[in-house]
């Protein structure tokens, strides 16, 4: 079955540490996403790519990065200079542009601070 | 500018009674429109997608939303509520000519037994 894959499901970082999030999807689709989910506040953009070796910050890229070297796959570094990382990460994927196709989305990775 | 505002962020309902959950949306033009359903600690499964064809939808498990443009609205509907649907659901609208969605903030579905 044709699905994102996000890994781990738990993660635990500690001061000063960076972590990766990974992100896997087999459905073909040219655009991936990363966002960042806290109690009360809905879905909030973190980076988005359209294409590969390409990528767009979102509305809150401060402390991430991301890469995007395969379609495939779409990993987000949750760096030090992220001072509250301590929440839900989904990744989604969407065929592409102007498709007005919606977004598949994994099971998320929730990353808490030690 | 396009936007969604879901009108309810908590809703209860008793089991085996209709679910009404609302969403209104801003746009100059019909635009596309998704409702997911997201269960504790998982991610977004989408229930049913508009991309102006019918205007009436019917999803999964048995939810369907109708599209009115007049009311510039799209809510959520289910005949009979389960416990199963104790959920969040997010109203989304692709932001037309860019890569972009905008998410509702959501609403809390309750299901009393």
């Amino acid at each position: 079955d044709g699905g994102i894959t996000q890994s781990p499901k738990y993660l635990f970082r500690k001061e000063g540490q960076n972590v990766t999030l990974s992100c896997e999807q087999n459905l073909n689709h040219d655009a991936m996403y990363w966002y960042r989910q806290d109690p009360g506040q809905g879905l909030r953009l973190i980076y988005y790519s359209q294409i590969v070796n390409d990528f767009q910050k979102g509305d809150i890229a401060e402390g991430y990065s991301v890469s995007r070297e395969k379609k495939e796959s779409f990993p987000l570094t949750v760096t030090s200079a992220q001072k509250n990382p301590t929440a839900f990460y989904l990744c989604a994927s969407s065929i592409g542009v102007l498709s007005n196709q919606p977004q598949h989305f994994g099971d998320g990775t929730r990353l808490s601070i030690l | 500018a396009q936007s969604v505002t879901q009108l309810d962020s908590h809703v209860s309902v008793s089991e085996g009674t209709p679910v009404l959950l609302r969403c209104n949306y801003s746009s100059s033009y019909s635009p596309s429109l998704f409702w997911y359903v997201q269960h504790p600690n998982k991610g977004l499964q989408l229930l049913l997608k508009y991309t102006s064809a019918a205007t009436l939808v019917k999803g999964i498990n048995g939810f369907e939303a109708e599209f009115k443009k007049s009311e510039t609205s799209f809510h959520l509907t289910k005949p009979s509520a389960h416990m199963s649907d104790a959920a969040e659901y997010f109203c989304v609208v692709p932001y037309s000519g860019t890569y972009k969605y905008i998410f509702g903030t959501g609403t809390r579905l309750k299901v009393l037994a």
